[in-house]
């Protein structure tokens, strides 16, 4: 079965400092990738994604992602976080030959220090 | 353009009541989807409607269900509700059916009491 572990539950980092959120996904190929965020009391907004092509895709609000076939990762970067990007942050994946429906990892909440 | 609305957005019920959710798909998108998000997990797939037709079921009781009208809008009915069903329910929709990306509504937060 189709699933997405993001392994750290909340992380703090400083504002200016770097960003690294990760995503594992378990699949037997190469599956839809997404990073959507959310803000408290909010709907999920979708940062980027990843169908084919280029591994390195970029998104709104400076962030990037990388996919890697070999380590079945997605993981989310941004090189300098601001107070503003305090949310909760989701990979999720959609299963080639499904519907559409995605699956979600639990998240995580990222918290920024000024 | 209007992104996905959904109405209402904030709803307390008792238990064993019966509730209707609505949502609205961004113009031209064909497709809609159901998530459940309970407090502190990440959204749980429901149901996904295309074209009127159910296209997917997650893994959540008869008590759940839904339709989609001709103008693409859909409706979430929960019937006999238990307090675990209190959540934030969530409607994306998309131009069509994977691999294209789904756009979330704000949700609609109900409390079973």
């Amino acid at each position: 079965a189709q699933s997405v572990t993001q392994p750290d539950i909340h992380i703090t980092v400083s504002e200016g400092a770097s960003l690294e959120l990760r995503c594992n996904y378990s699949y037997g190929a190469t599956p839809y990738l997404f990073w959507y965020v959310q803000s408290p009391g909010q709907g999920l907004q979708l940062l980027l994604k990843y169908f084919s092509g280029d591994t390195l895709v970029q998104g709104i609000k400076g962030f990037e992602a990388e996919f890697k076939r070999s380590q079945s990762s997605f993981n989310l970067r941004k090189p300098s976080v601001h107070w503003s990007d305090a949310a909760e942050y989701f990979c999720a994946v959609v299963g080639r030959g499904s519907q559409g429906n995605l699956i979600f990892g639990k998240g995580t909440k990222l918290s920024v220090k000024p | 353009d209007a992104g996905v609305t959904q109405s209402p957005t904030h709803l307390i019920k008792t238990r064993g009541q019966q509730v209707t959710l609505r949502c609205s798909p961004i113009s031209g998108h064909k497709s809609v989807s159901w998530y459940q998000q309970v407090l502190g997990q990440g959204p749980q797939f429901i149901f996904q409607y295309y074209e009127k037709e159910e296209r997917g079921r997650g893994n959540f009781p008869d008590r759940f269900s839904a339709r989609q009208f001709p103008n693409y809008s859909s409706e979430l009915n929960v019937n006999a509700l238990l307090l675990g069903d209190s959540a934030l329910y969530l409607c994306a929709s998309s131009l069509e059916l994977a691999p294209y990306e789904q756009y979330f509504g704000p949700g609609t937060r109900l409390t079973v009491t």
